[in-house]
């Protein structure tokens, strides 16, 4: 019920390609889904975010796909450059003070 | 931008030693998170702190643990005697209270403890 499942564990993408992550949830309880960059060495950067009433939200080269009814989630990141290598968490939260559940990770390679 | 910020960046300690972890949070943020990150794994929460009070804490934060905001600034994770299982990326985070930013809470860069 707490978990956020998340895939793939890896992603190896062209420079210029689509990256997708996709995350599965199943508290419907869950309010608010971040999406977290990390780099080596450093903490998670909130990187864009989504609440449940709306389906789609873009930042840039970022995008969040909301599925609510199939209780989904994905980060699409067009365009996709060498700098966006990293390790990106999906995670949830059910209330304002509620703590993060973060999903397992993928670690996303842009090849030049 | 105003940042999280943690020290040390790196602690070394040996079993059964108390550990202090330090953290500053954002100065107008009232919520307080610790989390840890086992090397490759993902981050874990350890506890919420809210008015001078844990709000919220995992089933890893045992009777080893504690959480103490001291002053006005600073937000400190105690680890009374440390096992070798405690190796890991400590995170410190905060969340303001207002807006349509009162759910975004912002990590520190960490603190990396190492017990031998």
């Amino acid at each position: 019920q707490q978990q956020v499942k998340q895939s793939p564990q890896s992603l190896i993408v062209q420079k210029g390609g689509i990256s997708i992550i996709n995350c599965a949830y199943e508290n419907t309880a869950f309010d608010y889904f971040p999406w977290y960059q990390q780099f080596p060495g450093k903490g998670p950067a909130l990187l864009i975010a989504i609440r449940p009433d709306v389906s789609e939200k873009k930042e840039g080269r970022f995008t969040i796909s909301f599925n609510k009814s199939a209780k989904q989630f994905s980060l699409h990141i067009m365009d996709s450059q060498p700098g966006d290598s990293a390790t990106y968490f999906c995670a949830a939260s059910y209330s304002s003070a509620s703590k993060i559940i973060f999903g397992s990770g993928t670690r996303l390679s842009i090849r030049p | 931008e105003p940042e999280v910020t943690q020290t040390p960046s790196h602690q070394v300690t040996q079993m059964g030693q108390e550990v202090i972890l330090r953290c500053v949070p954002i100065s107008n943020h009232l919520y307080f998170y610790w989390y840890r990150q086992i090397l490759g794994q993902k981050v874990e929460f350890l506890v919420s702190f809210y008015n001078n009070e844990i709000s919220e804490k995992s089933e890893i934060f045992d009777d080893q643990f504690s959480v103490e905001r001291p002053d006005g600034s600073n937000f400190t994770l105690k680890i009374r005697s440390t096992k070798l299982e405690d190796s890991a990326m400590y995170f410190c985070a905060s969340r303001g209270t207002s807006g349509t930013k009162s759910y975004e809470q912002y990590f520190g860069p960490g603190t990396r403890l190492t017990v031998t």
